[in-house]
């Protein structure tokens, strides 16, 4: 069964600092993998996405994942994150016949920014 | 704004009332989702309706009663719930074809329903 595991349940960063968020997964099959964030009060918006080919993604706001299919890992980066990044991230590893048609989420990574 | 529209955004009730959870999608999605978030735990997938038919039943109580009555429209009806399905509900719809298209494989969220059982 597929499963995704984010280690840090809670990130701390200073503004302007660089920013990774981990993401581990497990799937049998080439994994369609997401990135969606969670202000307070809010539903999921996507980040980004990877399907195929270029291992290093862009997102919206800023932030880039890497693929490594040798470590299971979908990493989430940001050089420089702002006061608004502060929310919760969500991993996910799409899965069924249509890719992302059922979506397996980690558990979060709530992310606090210091001033 | 993602084109997923959930009302209402807060709703108390008590273990005997009846209520029901609206989501209604812009999008022209024909893949629907019912998720329940609670705290400290994964997103959980709670039904899966395509093209209006119920594919995914994952082990919900019978007290969650969901229907979709379209493409756009899902429904998600409550019944003598308990406290601990206190939770917020999330909407999702998903592009998609009967072509497979990989570039519409994304599922889009509403803001969710704050549910509040006492």
């Amino acid at each position: 069964a597929q499963s995704v595991t984010q280690p840090d349940i809670h990130i701390t960063v200073s503004e302007g600092a660089s920013l990774e968020l981990r993401c581990n997964y497990s799937y049998g099959a080439t994994p369609y993998l997401f990135w969606y964030v969670q202000s307070p009060g809010q539903g999921l918006q996507l980040l980004l996405k990877y399907f195929s080919g270029d291992t290093l993604v862009q997102g919206i706001k800023g932030f880039e994942a890497e693929f490594k299919r040798s470590q299971s890992s979908f990493n989430l980066r940001k050089p420089s994150v702002h006061w608004s990044d502060a929310a919760e991230y969500f991993c996910a590893v799409g899965a069924g016949y249509w890719g992302a048609q059922k979506l397996v989420f980690g558990q979060g990574t709530r992310l606090t920014i210091n001033p | 704004e993602t084109g997923v529209t959930q009302t209402p955004r807060h709703l108390v009730m008590g273990m005997t009332n009846k209520k029901s959870l609206k989501c209604e999608q812009h999008l022209g999605h024909n893949a629907m989702y019912w998720y329940k978030q609670s705290a400290k735990k994964p997103l959980e997938l709670m039904f899966v309706y395509n093209f209006k038919e119920q594919t995914e039943n994952n082990s919900v109580p019978s007290r969650f009663s969901p229907e979709c009555p379209n493409s756009s429209h899902l429904f998600l009806h409550l019944h003598t719930l308990q406290p601990e399905d206190s939770a917020l509900y999330l909407c999702a719809s998903r592009g998609g074809d009967r072509n497979h298209t990989l570039a519409k494989n994304i599922q889009y969220f509403g803001a969710g329903t704050r549910l509040s059982v006492l």
